[in-house]
């Protein structure tokens, strides 16, 4: 399995609550990527990375910001968490080869109340 | 907006029986199409992956159909077993791209 670890595995937090998730990396990978996922909705991405301060979009970022200081680490906040906001978190990583597969961490499940 | 339109939700098989899910597309500016394969609790697992070079490929008893001119593409899960009852996603990368997109997503259940 690919050495990837999300932190915390479960959070309960309440609406207004800054929150942050975070998504470490063992196999010097170039890509990560940020996904929430939800019933009727497969995995839609929020944002992701394409190397150390580069970040960008997904499909559904609004509310979210992210942060990749060091390129095993990549992390997501809630600025102010929301009941919408809960969801199970992925973070993905990639090596940016010819077909790019993804490789999944085990999610975050977060619920805010 | 999701690019890829998955079906069915869900789905009931009997143990040797064959699985069939179908995912389709528009834009046609895609150049990889993997399905994943996720148990409850994990997260989703690359299963088998096609491109558009390509009409089937085969690793086991999973099969990816292509048919790049309908813009579908489908997975046959063959002589399913009890162990492959998990929730199946299509996705799609475009071209020069380093994103995916993903299906709603498949629950299988494989009855013994």
């Amino acid at each position: 399995d690919a050495g990837i670890t999300q932190s915390p595995r479960h959070k309960v937090t309440e609406t207004g609550t800054p929150v942050t998730l975070r998504c470490h990396q063992t196999e010097n990978h170039r890509y990560m990527y940020w996904y929430r996922q939800d019933p009727g909705h497969g995995l839609r991405l929020i944002h992701y990375s394409y190397g150390v301060k580069d970040t960008d979009k997904g499909e559904v970022s609004d509310g979210y910001s992210v942060s990749r200081s060091k390129t095993e680490d990549f992390l997501l906040t809630l600025e102010s968490a929301t009941s919408s906001q809960t969801s199970v978190y992925f973070c993905a990583i990639s090596d940016g080869g010819r077909l790019q597969p993804q490789h999944f961490g085990d999610g975050t499940r977060l619920s805010i109340l | 907006q999701q690019q890829v339109k998955q079906s069915p939700q869900s789905l009931i098989v009997q143990k040797g029986g064959i699985s069939i899910i179908n995912c389709a597309y528009e834009n046609t500016a895609f150049d990889y199409f993997p399905w994943y394969q996720q148990f409850p609790g994990k997260g989703p697992a690359l299963l088998i992956a096609i491109r558009p070079d390509v009409s089937e490929k085969k690793e086991g008893r999973f099969t990816i159909s292509f048919n790049k001119s309908a813009k579908q593409f489908s997975l046959h899960i063959m002589d399913s077993q009890p162990g492959d009852s998990a929730t199946y996603f299509c996705a799609l990368k475009g071209v020069g791209d380093y994103k995916l997109s993903f299906g709603a997503g498949t629950t299988v259940t494989v009855r013994a």
